[in-house]
């Protein structure tokens, strides 16, 4: 069974400008998190979507980011414009069954750099 | 505010050595934690997670500590070997994750 796979696993931009990073959750994984770690510090929930609804959007950090997870099954974060705090590396994580949220499996992370 | 974190940014060990790694929270109503560990170029993996109502939970190798007075947590990880190498995450139930510890494991 393969795991959460993102895309890229590395972007380099410049600020102002446009990224999409994309999730491919688990397959039969309802639950779908996106997650962000600024260098050296904690890892920071931004949301969560059960299939192509969003459950908790709290930790987005403004309307720069945007999530949609259209028909349920693969997500898209995109950030409009870049800034330079943007950077960091943005992990994906998804879980089966909302009781147990804990069960997270997590994908590789994608490395954004702004310049 | 309430926050996760971690005594120690880095730990380094001889193989073979026992490691602990620490975590400290604020929130006394979180009834639930976690602990990732994260290697270079994955994300977090889930390694063992324990509720309020226990004070300590074992696993392969590992055991997580739980002190509820002190609002403490910790990862104890025997006979530590260079597979362990990696950042190591504590997590309450609502996704909050500390910073995060570095452990090193020497030959």
């Amino acid at each position: 069974e393969a795991g959460v796979t993102q895309f890229p696993s590395h972007s380099v931009i410049e600020k102002g400008q446009t990224v999409t990073l994309r999730c491919d959750p688990i397959s039969g994984h309802d639950n779908l998190y996106w997650y962000r770690r600024v260098m050296g510090k904690e890892i920071k929930f931004l949301l969560h979507f059960v299939k192509e609804s969003k459950q908790d959007e709290s930790g987005m950090p403004n309307n720069r980011f945007l999530a949609e997870r259209t028909g349920g099954t693969y997500s898209t974060l995109k950030v409009q414009p870049a800034e330079l705090e943007d950077s960091g590396v943005y992990f994906c994580a998804s879980s089966q069954d909302l009781a147990r949220f804990y069960e997270q499996y997590f994908g590789p992370g994608t490395r954004l750099t702004v310049t | 505010g309430e926050s996760v974190g971690l005594h120690l940014p880095t730990l380094s060990v001889q193989e073979g050595d026992n490691s602990i790694i620490n975590c400290a929270y604020s929130n006394s109503a979180s009834d639930y934690f976690i602990w990732y560990k994260q290697e270079s170029g994955k994300g977090p993996q889930f390694i063992i997670d324990i509720r309020s109502n226990m004070d300590k939970r074992q696993g392969q190798r590992v055991t997580v500590l739980l002190n509820k007075t002190v609002k403490h947590l910790s990862l104890q990880i025997a006979a530590t070997q260079p597979g362990d190498s990696a950042v190591y995450f504590c997590a309450e139930n609502d996704m909050r994750f500390g910073a995060g510890t570095r452990l090193t494991v020497k030959p």
